[in-house]
Protein backbone atom coordinates (compact mmCIF):
# COMPACT_ATOMS: atom_id res chain seq x y z
CA UNK A 1 0.00 0.00 0.00
CA UNK A 2 1.39 3.20 -1.15
CA UNK A 3 -1.21 5.29 0.37
CA UNK A 4 -0.92 7.70 3.79
CA UNK A 5 -0.40 5.61 6.64
CA UNK A 6 -0.99 6.79 9.95
CA UNK A 7 -0.32 5.13 13.30
CA UNK A 8 -1.90 3.95 15.47
CA UNK A 9 -4.96 4.16 14.31
CA UNK A 10 -6.68 4.24 17.80
CA UNK A 11 -5.40 5.82 21.37
CA UNK A 12 -7.27 6.05 24.35
CA UNK A 13 -5.64 7.74 27.58
CA UNK A 14 -6.30 9.49 30.59
CA UNK A 15 -6.83 12.97 30.74
CA UNK A 16 -3.11 14.68 31.25
CA UNK A 17 -0.89 12.35 29.45
CA UNK A 18 0.87 13.30 26.29
CA UNK A 19 0.19 11.03 23.48
CA UNK A 20 2.36 11.06 20.17
CA UNK A 21 1.15 9.96 16.57
CA UNK A 22 3.02 9.13 13.37
CA UNK A 23 2.31 9.79 9.74
CA UNK A 24 4.06 8.51 7.08
CA UNK A 25 3.32 10.10 3.73
CA UNK A 26 3.45 8.94 -0.02
CA UNK A 27 7.03 8.43 -0.64
CA UNK A 28 7.55 11.30 -3.33
CA UNK A 29 5.20 13.84 -1.58
CA UNK A 30 7.12 16.80 -0.11
CA UNK A 31 4.13 18.56 1.55
CA UNK A 32 2.54 17.14 5.15
CA UNK A 33 -0.23 17.97 6.57
CA UNK A 34 -2.03 17.20 9.98
CA UNK A 35 -6.05 18.31 10.56
CA UNK A 36 -8.31 17.55 13.37
CA UNK A 37 -11.68 15.82 12.68
CA UNK A 38 -14.47 16.33 15.33
CA UNK A 39 -17.94 13.93 14.87
CA UNK A 40 -19.90 15.47 12.11
CA UNK A 41 -17.67 18.21 10.86
CA UNK A 42 -15.50 18.58 8.84
CA UNK A 43 -11.79 18.36 9.18
CA UNK A 44 -9.69 21.68 10.26
CA UNK A 45 -6.45 22.37 9.34
CA UNK A 46 -3.66 22.13 12.04
CA UNK A 47 -0.60 22.54 10.78
CA UNK A 48 1.86 21.51 7.01
CA UNK A 49 5.29 21.11 5.96
CA UNK A 50 6.93 21.48 3.25
CA UNK A 51 9.75 19.17 3.71
CA UNK A 52 11.21 19.71 7.03
CA UNK A 53 10.54 23.42 7.57
CA UNK A 54 6.84 23.98 9.12
CA UNK A 55 5.23 26.60 7.03
CA UNK A 56 1.99 27.18 8.32
CA UNK A 57 0.13 26.74 11.82
CA UNK A 58 -3.43 27.22 12.75
CA UNK A 59 -4.37 29.10 16.02
CA UNK A 60 -6.38 25.69 16.83
CA UNK A 61 -2.67 24.58 17.55
CA UNK A 62 -2.16 25.13 20.94
CA UNK A 63 1.28 25.47 23.13
CA UNK A 64 0.43 21.76 24.58
CA UNK A 65 0.67 20.40 20.37
CA UNK A 66 4.30 20.20 18.35
CA UNK A 67 4.39 18.47 15.42
CA UNK A 68 7.95 17.85 13.86
CA UNK A 69 9.22 16.18 10.66
CA UNK A 70 12.86 16.67 11.02
CA UNK A 71 14.25 14.64 8.01
CA UNK A 72 11.29 15.74 5.68
CA UNK A 73 9.69 12.31 5.30
CA UNK A 74 7.61 10.80 8.29
CA UNK A 75 5.77 13.28 10.57
CA UNK A 76 4.75 13.09 13.96
CA UNK A 77 2.03 15.26 16.04
CA UNK A 78 2.33 15.10 20.28
CA UNK A 79 -0.12 16.25 22.26
CA UNK A 80 0.91 16.83 25.68
CA UNK A 81 -1.68 17.44 28.97
CA UNK A 82 -4.26 15.78 27.06
CA UNK A 83 -7.82 17.20 27.81
CA UNK A 84 -11.13 16.19 27.14
CA UNK A 85 -11.74 18.23 23.77
CA UNK A 86 -8.51 16.70 22.19
CA UNK A 87 -10.93 13.65 21.93
CA UNK A 88 -11.39 14.04 17.73
CA UNK A 89 -10.07 12.13 14.83
CA UNK A 90 -6.50 13.58 13.97
CA UNK A 91 -5.76 13.01 10.07
CA UNK A 92 -2.90 13.34 7.94
CA UNK A 93 -2.46 14.21 4.23
CA UNK A 94 0.46 14.60 2.09
CA UNK A 95 0.65 15.96 -1.49
CA UNK A 96 3.62 17.05 -4.16
CA UNK A 97 4.62 20.65 -4.19
CA UNK A 98 3.28 23.04 -7.02
CA UNK A 99 0.01 24.83 -7.60
CA UNK A 100 -3.47 23.03 -7.69
CA UNK A 101 -1.99 19.57 -6.18
CA UNK A 102 -4.87 17.67 -4.16
CA UNK A 103 -4.53 16.45 -0.52
CA UNK A 104 -4.40 12.41 -0.01
CA UNK A 105 -5.27 11.63 3.30
CA UNK A 106 -4.33 8.89 5.78
CA UNK A 107 -7.30 6.95 8.00
CA UNK A 108 -6.47 8.93 10.72
CA UNK A 109 -5.57 8.14 14.57
CA UNK A 110 -8.76 8.48 16.61
CA UNK A 111 -8.14 9.34 20.27
CA UNK A 112 -10.29 9.45 23.25
CA UNK A 113 -9.92 10.95 26.13
CA UNK A 114 -10.70 9.55 29.61
CA UNK B 1 -14.90 35.18 8.02
CA UNK B 2 -14.00 31.85 5.46
CA UNK B 3 -16.62 29.01 5.50
CA UNK B 4 -17.59 26.26 2.91
CA UNK B 5 -20.86 25.13 3.65
CA UNK B 6 -23.45 22.43 2.15
CA UNK B 7 -26.88 23.27 1.66
CA UNK B 8 -28.31 20.05 2.83
CA UNK B 9 -26.86 17.71 5.74
CA UNK B 10 -28.13 14.22 4.35
CA UNK B 11 -29.54 13.39 0.73
CA UNK B 12 -31.77 10.59 -0.09
CA UNK B 13 -31.27 8.93 -3.74
CA UNK B 14 -32.29 5.66 -5.42
CA UNK B 15 -29.87 3.20 -6.58
CA UNK B 16 -29.36 3.80 -10.13
CA UNK B 17 -30.62 7.55 -10.16
CA UNK B 18 -28.34 10.99 -10.37
CA UNK B 19 -27.19 12.78 -7.24
CA UNK B 20 -26.31 16.49 -6.76
CA UNK B 21 -24.26 17.56 -3.69
CA UNK B 22 -24.23 21.58 -3.50
CA UNK B 23 -21.48 23.31 -1.42
CA UNK B 24 -21.72 26.95 -0.83
CA UNK B 25 -17.98 29.02 -0.28
CA UNK B 26 -18.14 32.62 0.98
CA UNK B 27 -14.12 33.00 0.34
CA UNK B 28 -13.78 35.32 -3.07
CA UNK B 29 -9.85 34.57 -2.47
CA UNK B 30 -10.47 30.47 -3.24
CA UNK B 31 -9.66 29.67 -6.71
CA UNK B 32 -8.87 25.85 -6.09
CA UNK B 33 -11.62 23.20 -5.20
CA UNK B 34 -12.08 19.77 -4.29
CA UNK B 35 -14.51 17.18 -3.52
CA UNK B 36 -13.56 14.27 -0.85
CA UNK B 37 -15.97 11.49 0.28
CA UNK B 38 -15.52 10.38 3.63
CA UNK B 39 -17.00 6.37 4.79
CA UNK B 40 -17.28 5.63 7.80
CA UNK B 41 -13.85 5.49 10.03
CA UNK B 42 -11.53 6.21 6.87
CA UNK B 43 -9.89 9.67 5.73
CA UNK B 44 -11.42 11.36 2.97
CA UNK B 45 -10.87 9.96 -0.38
CA UNK B 46 -10.18 12.44 -3.18
CA UNK B 47 -12.66 12.36 -5.86
CA UNK B 48 -12.22 15.54 -8.42
CA UNK B 49 -10.56 18.89 -7.75
CA UNK B 50 -11.07 21.99 -10.28
CA UNK B 51 -9.58 25.21 -10.50
CA UNK B 52 -11.03 28.66 -10.93
CA UNK B 53 -10.41 29.01 -14.49
CA UNK B 54 -12.71 26.47 -15.09
CA UNK B 55 -16.36 26.19 -15.01
CA UNK B 56 -16.95 21.99 -15.15
CA UNK B 57 -14.56 19.15 -14.98
CA UNK B 58 -15.30 15.31 -15.46
CA UNK B 59 -14.53 12.25 -14.15
CA UNK B 60 -15.24 8.97 -14.30
CA UNK B 61 -19.52 9.19 -13.13
CA UNK B 62 -18.44 12.26 -11.47
CA UNK B 63 -18.71 15.88 -12.80
CA UNK B 64 -17.99 19.13 -11.18
CA UNK B 65 -19.36 22.52 -11.36
CA UNK B 66 -18.19 26.01 -10.54
CA UNK B 67 -19.80 29.09 -10.52
CA UNK B 68 -17.74 31.82 -9.36
CA UNK B 69 -20.54 34.85 -9.87
CA UNK B 70 -22.60 33.04 -6.93
CA UNK B 71 -19.57 31.10 -5.41
CA UNK B 72 -21.24 27.70 -5.57
CA UNK B 73 -20.02 24.43 -6.55
CA UNK B 74 -21.55 20.99 -6.89
CA UNK B 75 -21.01 17.43 -7.16
CA UNK B 76 -22.65 15.07 -9.90
CA UNK B 77 -22.51 11.24 -9.67
CA UNK B 78 -23.93 9.65 -12.62
CA UNK B 79 -26.13 6.18 -12.06
CA UNK B 80 -25.43 6.53 -7.78
CA UNK B 81 -24.51 2.85 -6.25
CA UNK B 82 -24.78 2.07 -3.01
CA UNK B 83 -20.76 1.95 -2.66
CA UNK B 84 -21.26 5.76 -3.22
CA UNK B 85 -23.09 6.03 -0.05
CA UNK B 86 -20.45 8.49 2.33
CA UNK B 87 -20.23 11.92 3.72
CA UNK B 88 -19.16 14.08 0.91
CA UNK B 89 -17.12 17.31 1.50
CA UNK B 90 -15.61 19.91 -0.20
CA UNK B 91 -12.99 22.25 0.23
CA UNK B 92 -11.51 25.38 -0.67
CA UNK B 93 -8.16 26.69 -0.38
CA UNK B 94 -6.26 29.68 -2.57
CA UNK B 95 -4.22 28.91 -4.91
CA UNK B 96 -1.06 31.08 -3.82
CA UNK B 97 -1.31 29.03 -0.71
CA UNK B 98 -1.87 25.59 -1.22
CA UNK B 99 -0.94 24.79 2.84
CA UNK B 100 -4.56 25.43 4.04
CA UNK B 101 -7.83 23.24 2.67
CA UNK B 102 -11.16 24.52 4.41
CA UNK B 103 -13.89 22.23 4.55
CA UNK B 104 -17.74 22.50 5.07
CA UNK B 105 -19.82 20.20 7.13
CA UNK B 106 -20.58 17.62 4.84
CA UNK B 107 -23.17 15.57 3.43
CA UNK B 108 -24.65 12.51 4.10
CA UNK B 109 -25.81 10.69 0.76
CA UNK B 110 -27.68 7.74 1.25
CA UNK B 111 -28.56 5.34 -1.36
CA UNK B 112 -31.53 3.42 -1.34
CA UNK B 113 -31.25 -0.21 -3.31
Amino acid sequence: DTGVSQNPRHKITKRGQNVTFRCDPISEHNRLYWYRQTLGQGPEFLTYFQNEAQLEKSRLLSDRFSAERPKGSFSTLEIQRTEQGDSAMYLCASSPAGLGQPQHFGDGTRLSIL
Amino acid sequence: GESVGLHLPTLSVQEGDNSIINCAYSNSASDYFIWYKQESGKGPQFIIDIRSNMDKRQGQRVTVLLNKTVKHLSLQIAATQPGDSAVYFCAETPMVNTGKLIFGQGTTLQVKP
